[in-house]
Order: structure tokens, then sequence, then C-alpha cells
């Protein structure tokens, strides 16, 4: 079975810094890669997927990950943040069915 | 096109009581999910719905929770009767089909056990 492990729990930052949130995985079979995030007492919104192809992927709110494969990898990036991206971030694979990490918490100082 | 809705959004109960969440998901979505996400974890599957049959369940307590999806739309989750650890959020989510389509999210149910 697959599993998710992303390996901060909260990453503070300051306005305008780059960040990197990192997901590890663990699967026997092909899967695919998703990125989601929470905003405070609302549903997840999907930010970007890896199905195939390219190992970079772009996605809404100029944020992009890469998949690396020798190092079962996902990291989420985003070279300059906003305070409105202040959230929790959830990495996720799926085979046939969904199945996150535990969320990291990004916090955009001023 | 209108979201995944669901209903209540919060909730609050006694334990052994019993209490259902509703939701409706986007229209044409076959695969339908319900989450639950403790705090500070992040959402764990109970179910999976392809059309009105159940695809997954094997993380759903039985003993307790109960979910239909009797026409292939509506989904109604049950907890009776409900404990002080099944306090959490609810999602629901529904996709075209399974596997590498994106899911989306209802707004998702408060729940408080006392």
């Amino acid at each position: 079975a697959q599993s998710v492990t992303q390996l901060d729990s909260q990453v503070p930052v300051f306005e305008e810094a780059p960040v990197e949130l990192r997901c590890n995985y663990s699967s026997s079979v092909s899967v695919y890669l998703f990125w989601y995030v929470q905003y405070p007492n609302q549903g997840l919104q999907l930010l970007l997927k890896y199905l195939s192809g390219s190992t970079l992927v772009k996605g809404i709110n100029g944020f992009e990950a890469e998949f690396n494969k020798s190092q079962t990898s996902f990291h989420l990036r985003k070279p300059s943040v906003h305070i409105s991206d202040t959230a929790e971030y959830f990495c996720a694979v799926s085979d046939n069915d969904m199945r996150f990490g535990a969320g990291t918490r990004l916090t955009v100082k001023p | 096109e209108a979201g995944v809705a669901q209903s209540p959004r919060y909730k609050i109960i006694e334990k052994r009581q019993s209490v259902a969440f509703w939701c409706n998901p986007i229209s044409g979505h076959a695969t339908l999910y319900w989450y639950q996400q403790i705090l500070g974890q992040g959402p764990k599957l109970l179910i999976q719905f392809q059309n009105n049959g159940v695809v997954d369940d094997s993380q759903l307590p039985k003993d307790r929770f109960s979910a239909e999806r009797l026409k292939g739309v509506d989904s109604t989750l049950k907890i009776q009767p409900a404990k002080l650890e099944d306090s959490a959020v609810y999602l629901c989510a529904s996709s075209l089909t399974s596997g590498k389509e994106t899911q989306y999210f209802g707004p998702g149910t408060r729940l408080l056990v006392l």
C-alpha cells in the first residue's frame, strides 16, 4: 500500500522569500501525485498534480513541484510567497485510492 | 458549476448519540469519497463509492459508521453511537472517476462529541 510522509509539520517564512515543502512517498506500483491546499475552515483545493510526462509540474498561485522517481519525492516550491499563501498543504498519492500526508502548515510573516 | 455541498457545517452532540451528514457531489461525478480529518492530521479515507457501489470501505469502523449512496448521487454518512474520538471534520469529495482524477472537496462538517 502507498504512503506519504511530509517531513515538516510547520514552515514559517517571511513574505517574498522562497519556500519548499517536502514530500516523500512509498508505493510498489506507479502512482499519481498531488498537492492540495486547505485554507482555514475550508475544504481542500487542488494546487497541482503529476500523472506522467514532464517531471516539473506547474500549478495555481505560482506553485510548482518536481517528481523525482529515484528519490521518491514530490517537493512543492514557490519562488516568492505572499501573506495569502498561509495555509495547510497536503501531499497525496493515489493508485486507485488517495492517501494523504499529515500536512505542512505554511505561515508567511510580513 | 456548483461545487460539492455538505450539511450541516457544524454539529455538537453528546457521546452515544447518533449523527448524520449529507453530501451532494458535483453533477456527473461517478466517484464519491468520505474522509475523516482529525485535528492536526491529513484526511483519512473512510469510504469510496463508484456510482452506488462501495469500492473501498476498509478503514470505515463498521461497528458504528455506515454510509450509503442509494441512487448514485447524494450520500449520507452516519455515526451511531458516537464516541469522543469521532470529533473531527468529515469531508466529502467527488471525482469523475477514480485514480488520477482530481478530487473536488466540499467545505466539510465539523463534529464535536462531548
